[in-house]
Protein backbone atom coordinates (compact mmCIF):
# COMPACT_ATOMS: atom_id res chain seq x y z
CA UNK A 1 0.00 0.00 0.00
CA UNK A 2 0.98 3.86 -0.01
CA UNK A 3 2.57 4.19 -3.45
CA UNK A 4 3.10 6.62 -5.04
CA UNK A 5 3.92 7.18 -8.86
CA UNK A 6 5.84 9.83 -10.71
CA UNK A 7 5.12 10.57 -14.92
CA UNK A 8 7.46 10.95 -16.72
CA UNK A 9 10.05 9.41 -14.84
CA UNK A 10 12.49 11.34 -17.55
CA UNK A 11 12.05 14.12 -19.74
CA UNK A 12 14.25 16.20 -21.72
CA UNK A 13 13.12 19.55 -23.16
CA UNK A 14 13.98 22.97 -24.90
CA UNK A 15 14.74 25.88 -23.00
CA UNK A 16 11.93 28.09 -22.66
CA UNK A 17 9.30 25.29 -23.15
CA UNK A 18 6.94 24.20 -20.13
CA UNK A 19 6.92 20.84 -18.92
CA UNK A 20 4.55 19.07 -16.42
CA UNK A 21 4.89 16.26 -14.14
CA UNK A 22 2.46 13.96 -12.37
CA UNK A 23 2.18 13.11 -9.24
CA UNK A 24 -0.20 10.68 -8.61
CA UNK A 25 -1.18 8.41 -4.96
CA UNK A 26 -2.11 5.00 -6.37
CA UNK A 27 -4.10 3.62 -3.46
CA UNK A 28 -4.87 6.16 -1.01
CA UNK A 29 -6.28 9.54 -0.75
CA UNK A 30 -3.61 11.89 -0.57
CA UNK A 31 -4.64 15.06 1.29
CA UNK A 32 -1.32 17.09 1.11
CA UNK A 33 1.49 16.04 -1.31
CA UNK A 34 4.96 17.38 -1.66
CA UNK A 35 7.24 18.80 -4.04
CA UNK A 36 10.96 18.43 -3.70
CA UNK A 37 14.14 19.32 -5.55
CA UNK A 38 17.02 17.50 -5.28
CA UNK A 39 20.71 18.38 -7.15
CA UNK A 40 23.43 15.59 -7.28
CA UNK A 41 24.56 14.52 -4.53
CA UNK A 42 22.58 16.35 -2.32
CA UNK A 43 19.77 16.28 -0.26
CA UNK A 44 15.92 16.91 -0.65
CA UNK A 45 14.74 20.46 -0.76
CA UNK A 46 11.23 21.03 -0.59
CA UNK A 47 10.05 23.29 -2.93
CA UNK A 48 6.13 23.65 -2.07
CA UNK A 49 3.28 21.96 -0.06
CA UNK A 50 -0.46 21.58 -1.88
CA UNK A 51 -3.55 20.68 -0.25
CA UNK A 52 -5.98 19.42 -2.63
CA UNK A 53 -8.25 22.47 -3.49
CA UNK A 54 -6.27 24.83 -2.46
CA UNK A 55 -3.31 27.17 -3.20
CA UNK A 56 0.06 25.44 -2.69
CA UNK A 57 2.67 27.08 -0.11
CA UNK A 58 5.77 27.68 -1.63
CA UNK A 59 8.96 27.95 0.40
CA UNK A 60 11.16 30.73 0.40
CA UNK A 61 12.73 31.55 -2.57
CA UNK A 62 10.69 29.52 -4.73
CA UNK A 63 9.11 31.24 -7.72
CA UNK A 64 5.51 30.38 -7.55
CA UNK A 65 4.71 32.00 -10.89
CA UNK A 66 7.69 29.50 -12.48
CA UNK A 67 6.86 26.67 -10.64
CA UNK A 68 2.96 25.80 -11.24
CA UNK A 69 1.59 23.54 -8.52
CA UNK A 70 -2.16 22.44 -9.47
CA UNK A 71 -3.41 20.00 -6.40
CA UNK A 72 -6.91 19.47 -8.35
CA UNK A 73 -8.05 15.74 -6.68
CA UNK A 74 -7.11 13.50 -4.14
CA UNK A 75 -4.61 11.43 -6.02
CA UNK A 76 -3.70 13.62 -8.40
CA UNK A 77 -1.20 17.09 -8.34
CA UNK A 78 1.12 18.66 -10.90
CA UNK A 79 4.09 20.38 -10.77
CA UNK A 80 4.46 22.45 -14.09
CA UNK A 81 8.03 24.22 -14.96
CA UNK A 82 7.33 27.08 -17.10
CA UNK A 83 9.80 28.89 -19.18
CA UNK A 84 12.33 26.32 -18.23
CA UNK A 85 16.11 26.98 -18.31
CA UNK A 86 18.96 25.04 -18.12
CA UNK A 87 19.51 25.97 -14.35
CA UNK A 88 15.64 23.71 -13.80
CA UNK A 89 17.32 20.72 -14.35
CA UNK A 90 17.24 18.81 -11.62
CA UNK A 91 15.48 15.51 -10.17
CA UNK A 92 12.23 16.91 -8.87
CA UNK A 93 10.24 14.46 -6.18
CA UNK A 94 7.05 14.57 -4.84
CA UNK A 95 5.44 13.35 -1.76
CA UNK A 96 2.28 12.58 -0.17
CA UNK A 97 0.40 11.78 2.99
CA UNK A 98 -2.39 9.91 3.48
CA UNK A 99 -5.54 11.85 4.59
CA UNK A 100 -5.80 10.64 8.56
CA UNK A 101 -2.30 9.61 8.98
CA UNK A 102 -0.35 12.85 7.92
CA UNK A 103 3.10 11.70 9.88
CA UNK A 104 4.46 10.12 7.26
CA UNK A 105 5.26 11.07 3.35
CA UNK A 106 5.22 8.40 0.88
CA UNK A 107 7.65 9.46 -2.00
CA UNK A 108 7.60 9.37 -5.42
CA UNK A 109 10.36 7.46 -7.63
CA UNK A 110 11.08 10.81 -9.14
CA UNK A 111 11.49 13.01 -12.44
CA UNK A 112 14.85 13.67 -13.99
CA UNK A 113 14.09 17.01 -15.75
CA UNK A 114 17.25 17.81 -18.37
CA UNK A 115 16.64 21.58 -19.68
CA UNK A 116 18.79 21.71 -23.42
CA UNK B 1 13.31 25.52 14.13
CA UNK B 2 14.22 21.63 13.65
CA UNK B 3 17.48 20.55 12.34
CA UNK B 4 18.48 16.75 10.72
CA UNK B 5 22.35 16.49 11.07
CA UNK B 6 24.26 13.25 9.36
CA UNK B 7 27.57 13.96 10.70
CA UNK B 8 29.22 11.49 7.98
CA UNK B 9 29.20 12.16 4.31
CA UNK B 10 30.42 8.65 3.21
CA UNK B 11 30.76 5.72 4.15
CA UNK B 12 32.42 2.20 3.31
CA UNK B 13 31.57 -0.92 4.92
CA UNK B 14 32.50 -4.37 3.67
CA UNK B 15 29.91 -7.05 2.82
CA UNK B 16 28.83 -8.74 6.16
CA UNK B 17 30.05 -6.17 8.24
CA UNK B 18 28.03 -4.15 10.81
CA UNK B 19 26.54 -0.52 9.91
CA UNK B 20 25.44 2.22 11.87
CA UNK B 21 24.59 5.56 10.33
CA UNK B 22 24.31 8.90 12.72
CA UNK B 23 21.78 11.00 12.54
CA UNK B 24 21.59 13.75 15.30
CA UNK B 25 18.51 16.54 15.93
CA UNK B 26 17.28 20.06 17.12
CA UNK B 27 14.23 20.66 18.16
CA UNK B 28 12.34 21.35 20.72
CA UNK B 29 9.74 18.85 21.53
CA UNK B 30 10.47 14.81 20.62
CA UNK B 31 10.37 15.11 16.89
CA UNK B 32 8.63 12.60 14.42
CA UNK B 33 12.09 10.85 13.39
CA UNK B 34 12.05 8.95 9.90
CA UNK B 35 15.24 7.06 7.79
CA UNK B 36 14.75 6.86 4.54
CA UNK B 37 17.31 5.32 1.59
CA UNK B 38 17.24 6.36 -1.81
CA UNK B 39 19.09 3.96 -4.40
CA UNK B 40 20.39 5.97 -7.65
CA UNK B 41 18.15 7.65 -9.61
CA UNK B 42 15.02 6.49 -7.29
CA UNK B 43 12.98 8.15 -5.10
CA UNK B 44 13.10 7.49 -1.18
CA UNK B 45 11.74 4.59 0.72
CA UNK B 46 10.91 4.47 3.94
CA UNK B 47 12.84 2.19 5.92
CA UNK B 48 11.38 2.87 9.49
CA UNK B 49 10.07 5.48 11.68
CA UNK B 50 10.06 6.97 15.56
CA UNK B 51 6.63 8.84 16.77
CA UNK B 52 6.81 7.63 20.52
CA UNK B 53 7.08 4.53 22.87
CA UNK B 54 9.73 1.80 22.41
CA UNK B 55 12.95 3.35 21.58
CA UNK B 56 14.16 0.91 19.48
CA UNK B 57 12.63 0.94 16.24
CA UNK B 58 12.52 -2.40 13.49
CA UNK B 59 12.53 -1.53 10.33
CA UNK B 60 12.69 -3.02 6.94
CA UNK B 61 15.48 -5.05 5.06
CA UNK B 62 16.63 -5.83 8.72
CA UNK B 63 17.57 -1.87 9.64
CA UNK B 64 16.70 -0.68 13.08
CA UNK B 65 17.00 2.46 14.89
CA UNK B 66 17.47 3.94 18.10
CA UNK B 67 16.05 6.74 19.57
CA UNK B 68 18.24 7.95 22.44
CA UNK B 69 16.58 11.61 23.69
CA UNK B 70 19.84 12.39 26.24
CA UNK B 71 22.27 12.51 22.75
CA UNK B 72 19.80 13.90 20.49
CA UNK B 73 19.96 10.80 18.09
CA UNK B 74 18.61 8.40 16.04
CA UNK B 75 21.22 6.11 14.48
CA UNK B 76 20.39 3.71 12.25
CA UNK B 77 22.01 0.09 12.54
CA UNK B 78 22.18 -3.25 10.61
CA UNK B 79 24.25 -6.27 11.84
CA UNK B 80 25.16 -7.97 8.48
CA UNK B 81 24.88 -5.24 5.18
CA UNK B 82 24.75 -7.08 1.90
CA UNK B 83 25.99 -5.56 -1.33
CA UNK B 84 22.27 -4.40 -2.48
CA UNK B 85 22.25 -1.94 0.53
CA UNK B 86 24.59 0.32 -1.59
CA UNK B 87 22.68 3.29 -1.77
CA UNK B 88 22.36 6.89 0.25
CA UNK B 89 20.47 7.23 3.40
CA UNK B 90 18.54 10.06 4.49
CA UNK B 91 17.11 10.66 7.94
CA UNK B 92 14.44 13.15 8.68
CA UNK B 93 12.33 14.50 11.00
CA UNK B 94 8.76 16.54 10.88
CA UNK B 95 7.88 19.30 13.18
CA UNK B 96 4.26 19.82 14.75
CA UNK B 97 3.45 21.10 11.01
CA UNK B 98 4.03 17.75 8.89
CA UNK B 99 6.66 19.77 7.67
CA UNK B 100 10.21 17.52 6.77
CA UNK B 101 13.96 18.59 7.50
CA UNK B 102 15.87 15.93 6.05
CA UNK B 103 19.49 15.60 6.66
CA UNK B 104 22.67 15.64 4.12
CA UNK B 105 22.51 12.10 3.64
CA UNK B 106 25.26 9.60 3.99
CA UNK B 107 26.67 7.37 1.01
CA UNK B 108 27.18 3.67 1.31
CA UNK B 109 29.54 1.85 -0.73
CA UNK B 110 30.03 -2.11 0.29
CA UNK B 111 33.06 -3.51 -0.72
CA UNK B 112 33.31 -7.34 -1.20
Amino acid sequence: GAVVSQHPSWVICKSGTSVKIECRSLDFQATTMFWYRQFPKQSLMLMATSNEGSKATYEQGVEKDKFLINHASLTLSTLTVTSAHPEDSSFYICSATEAGATDTQYFGPGTRLTVL
Amino acid sequence: AQSVTQPDIHITVSEGASLELRCNYSYGATPYLFWYVQSPGQGLQLLLKYFSGDTLVQGIKGFEAEFKRSQSSFNLRKPSVHWSDAAEYFCASTDSWGKFQFGAGTQVVVTP
